[in-house]
């Protein structure tokens, strides 16, 4: 499971509050990356980083921030949550393996409702 | 902007049955990846394909990668209940971010 957690891997929340998932690493990659998933689009990235305070925008940033002050986490804050931002949240990191094929293996993901 | 599409969608294919999902993409790609997600789960790394020609197979699925005309295939054969699962394709033209298809949804009945 290339040594990622997901916390919380529930949560449901009103409109205008604050949200912060995290999610750990435990292999020390370099690249990590936050995605949803919803019905109808597959995954699209929100944010991702390629190491600790370097971050770039994914295709669905907006609405969300992302915080890597250390290599083993990386915070996706949902500044003030709405419904649109119900979804599945996924951590994902590249792992640049022998053959350098660059795979990404995904965190067991965050049930996010947004009520 | 980067387009990737699978098809079909969902696919409900009897046991034994031999059937092939697709996947194009709308600009050049040497990578493309295809994961697999069972319902409520995480995804999961099934197969790299890396060059123009690529074949991989594991099992009774096997992915090819024609980066001239930008189609990648899973093949499957002979298909059994476990294969029911999303199958998503990826692609990575620069080397550190993914872009998805819609996931293809197979179902496959005894």
């Amino acid at each position: 499971d290339a040594g990622i957690t997901q916390s919380p891997r529930h949560k449901v929340t009103e409109t205008g509050t604050p949200v912060t998932l995290r999610c750990h690493q435990t292999e020390n990659h370099r690249y990590m990356y936050w995605y949803r998933q919803d019905p109808g689009h597959g995954l699209r990235l929100i944010h991702y980083s390629y190491g600790v305070k370097d971050t770039d925008k994914g295709e669905v940033s907006d609405g969300y921030s992302v915080s890597r002050s250390k290599t083993e986490d990386f915070l996706l804050t949902l500044e003030s949550a709405t419904s649109s931002q119900t979804s599945v949240y996924f951590c994902a990191i590249n792992n640049i393996d022998r053959e350098y094929t660059n795979t990404q293996y995904f965190g067991p993901g965050t049930r996010l409702t947004v009520l | 902007e980067l387009k990737v599409e699978q098809n079909p969608l969902f696919l409900s294919m009897q046991e034994g049955k031999n059937y092939t999902i697709y996947c194009n993409y709308s600009t050049t790609s040497d990578r493309l990846y295809w994961y697999r997600q069972d319902p409520g789960k995480s995804l999961e790394s099934l197969f790299v394909l890396l060059s123009n020609g690529a074949v991989k197979q594991e099992g009774r699925l096997m992915a090819s990668l024609d980066t001239k005309a930008r189609l990648s295939t899973l093949h499957i054969t002979a298909a059994v209940h476990d294969l029911s699962a999303t199958y998503f394709c990826a692609v990575d033209p620069s080397g550190s971010r993914l872009t998805f298809g819609e996931g293809t949804q197979l179902t496959v009945n005894p």
